[in-house]
């Protein structure tokens, strides 16, 4: 069976920190990996990751994929009240399949 | 630009009345399109995908049924709501055969009494 997991599942921290959340997956047919934010309504979309090594950035986020450890991690550096959310990993696993972890639920107090 | 609607926001039904959630997109032509559940604290279990009118592949059997009636439609029914179904349903829509993001609707809050 196809599984994501993500951790830690909840994190609280202040304002200006640096956090880094992480992602590992078990899946037969991998081929990519995406995460979102989700803070009330509809997840929004953060990164696509495809191959191993390369450093998505954008802005105060950034992400990377390591394809040999079957893991990625999504930092922010410079947390703000903003950013708090539920931040989603997902796995492409076929041509229309998504396998979702339990997300990160990340609190920045100010 | 392509946006996607989901309607109702929110919906609060007895168990055993059915169920009819509809999703559209705009600005975009043959999407493929997806039905997700969220429990509470969890993730997004994927429940139905549709690369086209009519075509409805199911992930996880159940209780539900999803219809794909015109290419930029897609609706999630159900004849006799359980308890079980409670959650947060959302809609999503993507393009090509793979390797591109799925861009999700506002959800609806579905409560079963």
């Amino acid at each position: 069976e196809d599984k994501v997991v993500q951790s830690p599942l909840s994190l609280v921290v202040h304002e200006g920190d640096t956090v880094t959340l992480n992602c590992s997956y078990e899946v037969t047919n991998f081929r990519s990996l995406l995460w979102y934010k989700q803070e009330k309504k509809a997840p929004t979309f953060l990164f696509m990751l495809t191959s191993s090594g390369i450093e998505k950035k954008s802005g105060r986020l950034s992400s990377i994929l390591d394809k040999k450890e079957l893991s990625s991690i999504l930092n922010i550096t410079a947390t703000q009240t903003g950013d708090s959310a539920i931040y989603l990993c997902a796995v492409e696993v076929g041509a229309q399949k998504l396998v979702f972890g339990q997300g990160t639920r990340l609190t920045i107090n100010p | 630009s392509q946006t996607i609607h989901q309607w109702p926001a929110t919906l609060v039904q007895p168990v055993g009345s059915p169920l009819s959630l509809e999703c559209t997109v705009e600005g975009t032509s043959n999407p493929n399109l997806y039905w997700y559940r969220q429990a509470a604290g969890r993730g997004l279990q994927l429940l139905f995908y549709s690369v086209g009118i009519g075509q409805i592949s199911s992930e996880v059997p159940q209780n539900l049924s999803a219809s794909r009636p015109q290419d930029r439609q897609f609706i999630l029914s159900s004849k006799k709501l359980l308890l079980s179904d409670s959650g947060f349903y959302l809609c999503a829509w993507s393009v090509g055969p793979g390797n591109q993001p799925q861009h999700f609707g506002d959800g609806t809050r579905l409560s079963i009494l």
